[in-house]
């Protein structure tokens, strides 16, 4: 079964530097999202995606946020400068239809020291 | 009011007890609505659509009340496999993209 891939699958970095994620989705799916979870807490929407464009985006998703699909499969999440409270898991997800569910890659578990 | 609203939970149950898990969502123009699970530390995993007749799907059953904004997850004979955080999904009615509204999730524990 066709599934989306994340990588890296644990990113450890310095606060103030530049993180990339990176997300394969599923290769006919045409709408794009990220999402992340600070432990303890629930998946929030950060940003979503669709005919190579920022669809939708929450008020997480500031200025330091960036999103690019740089080819025909990659769909990538840049944070400018990372802050403590960036530490969360990072959820990639794509879809059909934006109707229908979305299907999850495993994540990115970001960690800002 | 939260848009996602579920049981806090943790429901603590023996195998072969039938659980029932209930949400509540703000949105009356919301379209689509899911239940996810998701175990410790993991990606959410679609466990099923809700429809408005509502649907079965071996020992889960879900029911959907727009009237009321009111969906729920009903499972059967649990096992040690169904411990995990249920989580209420909906689909903001918003946008051509329709971004997922989470619920903070339930959690269950099936005892031997």
């Amino acid at each position: 079964e066709p599934e989306v891939t994340q990588t890296p699958s644990h990113q450890v970095t310095q606060m103030g530097q530049e993180v990339i994620l990176r997300c394969v989705p599923i290769s006919n799916h045409l709408y794009f999202y990220w999402y992340r979870q600070i432990l303890g807490q629930k998946v929030e929407f950060l940003v979503s995606f669709y005919n190579n464009e920022i669809s939708e985006k929450s008020e997480i998703f500031d200025d330091q946020f960036s999103v690019e699909r740089p080819d025909g499969s990659n769909f990538t999440l840049k944070i400018r400068s990372t802050k403590l409270e960036d530490s969360a898991m990072y959820f990639c997800a794509s879809t059909s239809n934006s109707n229908q569910p979305q299907h999850f890659g495993d994540g990115t578990r970001l960690s800002i020291l | 009011r939260k848009e996602v609203e579920q049981d806090p939970g943790p429901f603590n149950v023996p195998e072969g007890a039938t659980v029932a898990f209930n949400c509540t969502y703000s949105n009356s123009a919301s379209q689509s609505f899911f239940w996810y699970r998701q175990d410790c530390r993991k990606e959410p995993k679609l466990l099923m659509s809700v429809y408005s007749s509502g649907n079965e799907d071996g020992r889960f059953t879900a029911q959907l009340n727009r009237a009321s904004q009111y969906i729920s997850l009903l499972i059967r004979d649990s096992k040690l496999s169904d411990s995990a955080t249920y989580l209420c999904v909906v689909n903001r009615a918003s946008g051509s993209a329709r971004q997922l509204t989470f619920g903070s999730g339930t959690q269950l524990t099936v005892l031997p």
